[in-house]
This record gives C-alpha cells, structure tokens and sequence, in this order.
C-alpha cells in the first residue's frame, strides 16, 4: 500500500526557534495533504489542508503565519511551526489523501514536538 | 460542523468481546473508518465501511453501520492484550473537501 514517511519523528526545541516537519509520498503523487494535531489524550484535530501549488487551506482558530504549510510538489509537503512556544508542544501528523483506491487516506508516523 | 462521539474508555478480559461505539452527525458521510492508534505512534487503519453497507467483517473486526441512528461500532472477537490502544472512528464526508473527522477516541484496556 502507500507509504508517507514523517521527519522527524520527535524533536526538542527551544521557545522561539521554528521547527520544520516533512512528510514525503514514497509510492504515490497526492495532491492533497492533510496536517492534524493532537493534544495527550485527544483527539486529531485538523489544522488545514494543501494542496500541491496552492495555498493551505486553514481551520478556524489555526494561525496561518504561526504554522507555515508548504506543498511544492506531488511528493513533499511540509509544516513550519514558526517561534514555538510551550504551548505549541504537540503531536503532529500528517496524512496524503489519493482520489484513486479506497480509503484513499494514509498517515505519516507523527512528530513529537516539545518546546522548552 | 460535523461531530463524532465516542466513549471514552472500554476495559475487558482477555478473550472476551470489545463493542467500540461512534455516534456521528453528518449524514452525507460516504466512508466510515475505524483507525487504532498505540502510544506514541500514528494511525493504522484498522478498518472502513461505506455508508451504503450495514455491516462489514474483516477476520475478527466486525464493523455494523447503523445509517438511520448514524451510530457505528467496532466489534473486536477473541481480544487480545496487543489490542490495547485508542481506537478512533472517523468520517469522510462529501462536502469537507474530503477531509476526516475523528472521534474522541476510546481507550480500550484488555486485561489478563
């Protein structure tokens, strides 16, 4: 089936550096790329949506300027938590969506992010 | 917006039956999924089912589809202590740029 490939898998930053979170289709071209989030014990709750060269797609509440989402090509896309704080320490997944096949969704591993 | 209810916690002995519940809102929902997740990790689905189907089984996963009550529920046979995780329904729907919403999640404990 198709593989989405997540970097890192967990990272340590300091408050107000920005941290960078790939996720690359080895087997697929997916236009469209989904960025969850979840809090210890929650749920995923969605951030926005990319799609290959267009802007994301943001949710209500999610800032556009904090949580930069870059989708360039059919294979890469990636989130820049931009000057992180404790507060953004969080799990962050990733997930492609394919228009062919059932379900059409697969998820990257997750980023552990913990802001010090 | 749409909303997917799930209880929060199951615990059974080992061996026994799991019945994981999901009550969702949105009735243009087309796929129904069924994801577990272990600590610290990402999502494995576990299951679908199309929401023009009532029941789907896939070796010990049963999943039934209650379409009218949008109530869906997992069904796990001869529960083993690997099957310790969150479980997590999620729909798609038609007018969400198929984008996936996910339950609360059910944190199910098998115990020897």
């Amino acid at each position: 089936g198709a593989v989405v490939s997540q970097h890192p898998s967990w990272v340590i930053c300091k408050s107000g550096t920005s941290v960078k979170i790939e996720c690359r289709s080895l087997d697929f071209q997916a236009t469209t790329m989904f960025w969850y989030r979840q809090f210890p014990k929650q749920s995923l709750m969605l951030m926005a949506t990319s799609n290959e060269g267009s802007k994301a797609t943001y949710e209500q509440g999610v800032e556009k300027d904090k949580f930069l989402i870059n989708h360039a090509s059919l294979t890469l896309s990636t989130l820049t938590v931009t000057s992180a704080h404790p507060e953004d320490s969080s799990f962050y997944i990733c997930s492609e969506y394919q228009t062919t096949g059932t379900p059409g969704y697969t998820f990257g591993s997750g980023t552990r992010l913990t802001v010090v | 917006g749409e909303d997917v209810e799930q209880s929060l916690f199951l615990s059974v002995r080992e061996g026994d039956s799991s019945v994981i519940n999901c009550t969702y809102t949105d009735s243009s929902s087309t796929y129904l999924y069924w994801y577990k997740q272990e600590p610290g990790a990402g999502l494995q689905l576990l299951t679908y089912i199309f929401s023009n189907m009532d029941m789907k089984q896939d070796q010990r996963l049963t999943v039934l589809l209650n379409k009218k009550d949008k109530h869906l529920s997992l069904r796990i046979a001869d529960t083993q202590t690997g099957d310790s995780a969150i479980y997590f329904c999620a729909e798609s729907g038609t007018g969400g740029g198929n984008k996936l919403t996910f339950g609360t999640g059910t944190q199910l404990k098998v115990e020897l």
